[in-house]
């Protein structure tokens, strides 16, 4: 059963370009958080989604950021016109319901870098 | 709101040494998750082990336990009989458990170096 997969691992963009991190779930879970982790710093949760809708977007930033989790392939985080701020790991995870722990399970991070 | 504080930025432990890592935690649900997470060098998240807050025993998963003093709020991780493999950051993270699929709340993490 494979992990939580994402690609690329690596992303360099310049300043204004658009920057797309893919997440494929774990087989047979529907939910998919997405977190971004500055250096030295704790993960912070962006959005929450399920297929096809989003559950909490409390944590992401109102403007050039989005996210998409259609029916069929992998989740999608979108940073339209990246600034170097949005240097950092980013981090999907997934998960699913009625289990005592409802753990989350991590991909291995994209590492964005902003020129 | 959750909150998460590890104290500790980086800790140095002997090898084979037992070494504790301290988290204390914010909440004001009654019901909730904690979870211990490691990151080695190369970034991955592994997932160590869970304490539920209405547990009555630690939680242990071999060579990791977890210190839970719920009226202290502390999740105070312990690892015994360190090894090299084990040098890497660790963050301290929670969610309320009674909603099941809550995003995670992460403490800013502490870096642990294992010493030959």
């Amino acid at each position: 059963n494979a992990g939580v997969m994402q690609n690329p691992r690596h992303l360099v963009r310049r300043r204004g370009q658009e920057a797309r991190l893919r997440c494929s779930p774990m087989k047979g879970h529907s939910h998919v958080y997405w977190y971004r982790q500055l250096p030295e710093e704790g993960l912070k949760f962006m959005v929450y989604l399920q297929k096809e809708n989003i559950i909490d977007e409390s944590g992401m930033p109102k403007e050039r950021f989005s996210a998409e989790f259609p029916k069929e392939g992998p989740s999608i985080l979108r940073i339209q016109q990246v600034v170097r701020g949005d240097s950092a790991a980013y981090f999907c995870a997934s998960g699913t319901s009625g289990g005592r722990i409802n753990e989350q399970f991590f991909g291995p991070g994209t590492r964005l870098t902003v020129l | 709101a959750q909150k998460i504080t590890q104290t500790q930025p980086g800790m140095f432990v002997q090898e084979k040494e037992a070494v504790t890592l301290d988290c204390t935690y914010d909440t004001s649900d009654q019901s909730y998750g904690l979870f211990w997470y490691k990151q080695p060098s190369s970034g991955e998240m592994i997932f160590l082990i869970y304490q539920g807050s209405y547990d009555e025993q630690n939680a242990t998963e071999g060579r990791y336990s977890l210190n839970f003093q719920k009226a202290r709020k502390s999740a105070n991780l312990v690892i015994s009989a360190s090894q090299l493999g084990d040098s890497a950051m660790y963050f301290c993270a929670m969610r309320p458990a009674y909603s099941g699929n809550t995003p995670l709340v992460f403490g800013k993490g502490t870096r642990l170096s294992v010493i030959a």
